[in-house]
């Protein structure tokens, strides 16, 4: 069955670093999303992509953040200058649209910025 | 402002026993609400999907149920077993500029002790 798929499992960044988390999505999907949850905490949309381009974003993806498609099959976030607060888990969940609702989400990268 | 609200926070039963954990939400426009179960450490996993026209779904041994008029929503796990041990979340997506954006609940946590 196919499946959403992220590296790393785990990152560990200093703060002032930049890190790109990566996302296999699943193949025929169309629309992507990033979304992430800081320890004990809900879940938080972060943004969401199709057409290669931004659809919508939350006032948590600032200019610190970017997203990325680079070659029709890896969806990547970028983070410029990663800070304490960025420590979370990351997840990558694509949908296909065309009226389906579903999305599938990816195991998660957790990010730990020291 | 949207909003999802899960209770109880936390929850231990007995293997073998059933549960209901509810979600309140005051999410517009609505195009559906779902349950998903994240295990500690995952991507959280659609259990259902319901739109407004639906008040009942089944998966296995989780059903859930919708009322659209009172924004109401529970998820009924029967006969539980061990494995039913995780955080279940209740998410409602609202429909806006071609896809689905979701607004998700804190979750439940649930133990399932022998």
């Amino acid at each position: 069955e196919p499946e959403v798929t992220q590296t790393p499992s785990h990152q560990v960044t200093q703060m002032g670093q930049e890190v790109i988390l990566r996302c296999v999505p699943i193949s025929n999907h169309l629309y992507f999303y990033w979304y992430r949850q800081i320890l004990g905490q809900k879940v938080e949309f972060l943004v969401s992509f199709y057409n290669n381009e931004i659809s919508e974003k939350s006032e948590i993806f600032d200019d610190q953040f970017s997203v990325e498609r680079p070659d029709g099959s890896n969806f990547t976030l970028k983070i410029r200058s990663t800070k304490l607060e960025d420590s979370a888990m990351y997840f990558c969940a694509s949908g296909g649209g065309g009226g389906s609702y579903e999305q599938y989400f990816g195991p998660g990268t957790r990010l730990t910025v020291t | 402002k949207n909003q999802v609200e899960q209770s109880p926070q936390s929850l231990i039963i007995l293997e073998g026993k059933n549960c209901t954990l509810q979600c309140n939400y005051t999410v517009s426009p609505f195009s559906n609400l779902r349950w998903y179960k994240q295990d500690t450490g995952r991507g959280p996993v659609s259990l259902t999907i319901m739109t407004f026209s639906e008040n009942t779904k089944s998966n296995g041994r989780y059903t859930a149920t919708l009322d659209a008029d009172t924004k109401q929503s529970s998820l009924h796990i029967t006969a539980s077993q061990l494995s039913d041990s995780a955080s279940y979340i209740c998410v409602v997506s609202f429909f806006s500029g071609g896809y689905n954006k979701l607004i998700f609940g804190a979750g439940t946590r649930l133990a399932v002790h022998p």
